[in-house]
């Protein structure tokens, strides 16, 4: 079974500045994934960023960081130079290797201010 | 570009309807998944499977049942509904457990 904490329920952040969404875990399995997931306001939910659990160098998306702390379960995202148009609720989630399940965190609600 | 389809986008029904919400991807995957989600709120896993015949409730109690007949097809069924089941549900599928998910756009169902 997981556990997911997203401990930030809303955050602002200035345009282009950067934010950090935190996000911890608990997590039996020994291998397993993480996701964060954006979903903007009325739209499709879609994947942000992918870190396998494994690796320990950081996974990078353009704008988009993770900073991946295995032994404290940590799994945070960094977004760089904030767009107006990454408004939106983000989602952390784990997927163990041996789970067909995905759990979500409660999430945190971004909200870029022109 | 959507390549995992939900139908209907929107759906307004009275109290003790029963109502099927469809989901369909093109893109093969094996394991599915139907999630329920009210406005901005966490997702909570109400059904999955991991191939044709397999089917597992998830981790919310749900009254929904759902059908996994074809590989492509995935869809949820409320044999009586009612107004506590007014939500978004989002239907996902993807390739291996390794992989993200691609989700749908969603149903938003209310019961009247």
């Amino acid at each position: 079974a997981q556990t997911v904490t997203q401990s930030q329920p809303e955050m602002s952040v200035q345009e282009a500045e950067t934010v950090t969404l935190s996000c911890t875990y608990d997590t039996s399995e020994s291998n397993y994934y993480l996701f964060w997931y954006k979903q903007p306001p009325s739209r499709q939910m879609i994947l942000v960023i992918r870190q396998e659990a494994y690796k320990q160098q950081n996974a990078t998306e353009n704008r988009f960081s993770v900073n991946f702390q295995k032994a404290a379960k940590s799994f945070s995202l960094k977004i760089s130079d904030s767009q107006l148009g990454d408004t939106a609720m983000y989602f952390c989630a784990p997927s163990g290797a041996g789970s067909y399940q995905l759990t979500f965190g409660k999430g945190t609600k971004l909200s870029v201010i022109p | 570009e959507a390549d995992i389809y939900q139908t209907p986008r929107y759906l307004v029904i009275g109290t003790g309807k029963k109502i099927t919400l469809e989901c369909s991807q093109t893109m093969g995957h094996d394991k599915m998944y139907w999630y329920q989600q009210d406005p901005g709120m966490e997702l909570h896993l109400i059904h999955y499977s991991y191939g044709v015949n397999s089917t597992e409730k998830g981790d919310l109690s749900s009254e929904s049942t759902v059908s996994r007949i074809r590989t492509e097809h995935f869809p949820l069924t409320l044999e009586s509904a009612r107004p506590s089941h007014t939500s978004q549900y989002l239907c996902a599928s993807r390739p291996r457990i390794d992989s993200p998910l691609h989700f749908g756009n969603g149903t938003r169902l209310t019961v009247t």
